[in-house]
């Protein structure tokens, strides 16, 4: 039972470069999720999917795109890299919360990927 | 809107201290209450949670009780350890959703 994956670990782009960050999860959870982490701001919610063929943005999902074909896979994609996009990427998964109530679920979070962008 | 308000840091203590880390959160619905751990170069990870009113979450001799009274959710332990050096960030559930929000994050440094 690998957990949650990502990669990759690192990586360095240059302004206007697209890439994908990948994130697999093995424990058949509906929900999944990307946060950037940033210094003096916690995690901030980019994009979230609740299951296979259903996306949403989060609090921050300019410049970012993602899908989600499996109930294993949740890419995220960046178009065109920019400088404010350099920061630590998480994914994260976890069971669907019972409908109308709030998520007790712990969530469970990839070890992150360090994308800096120049 | 939903918001979690957390101690800034960092916060440096000598081992066998006592720690507390004040979180406080919106009262928008009844959401559940959690922190998450980070260790250094690592993922975020559960650390406790609690669900309701008056419900204590421990772990690893971690306490927070959810104070529906004051809106908080400190977190604490008697006597910390070198290897409880981290940043802890307190979070909390959104109606209706899984969505989490999370406070800014407290670095804790335990010093021998």
């Amino acid at each position: 039972n690998a957990g949650v994956t990502q990669t990759p670990k690192f990586q360095v782009l240059k302004t206007g470069q697209s890439m994908t960050l990948q994130c697999a999860q093995d424990m058949n959870h509906e929900y999944m999720s990307w946060y950037r982490q940033d210094p003096g701001m916690g995690l901030r919610l980019i994009h979230y999917s609740v299951g296979a063929g259903i996306t949403d943005q989060g609090e921050v999902p300019n410049g970012y795109n993602v899908s989600r074909s499996t109930t294993e896979d949740f890419p995220l994609r960046l178009l065109s890299a920019a400088p404010s996009q350099t920061s630590v990427y998480f994914c994260a998964s976890s069971y669907a919360a019972p409908l109308g109530l709030p998520s007790s679920y712990e969530q469970y979070f990839g070890p992150g990927t360090r994308l800096t962008v120049t | 809107g939903n918001s979690v308000t957390q101690m800034e840091g960092p916060v440096t203590l000598s081992e066998e201290a006592f720690l507390t880390i004040n979180c406080t959160y919106t009262a928008t619905g009844y959401p559940s209450l959690f922190w998450y751990v980070q260790y250094p170069g690592e993922g975020l990870q559960l650390l406790l949670k609690a669900t309701k009113a008056d419900d204590k979450g421990s772990n690893k001799g971690f306490e927070a009780t959810y104070r529906k009274e004051t809106t908080s959710f400190h977190l604490e332990k008697g006597s910390v350890q070198v290897s409880d050096s981290a940043v802890y960030f307190c979070a909390r559930s959104n109606f209706g959703n899984e969505k989490l929000t999370f406070g800014t994050g407290t670095r804790l440094t335990i010093i021998p």
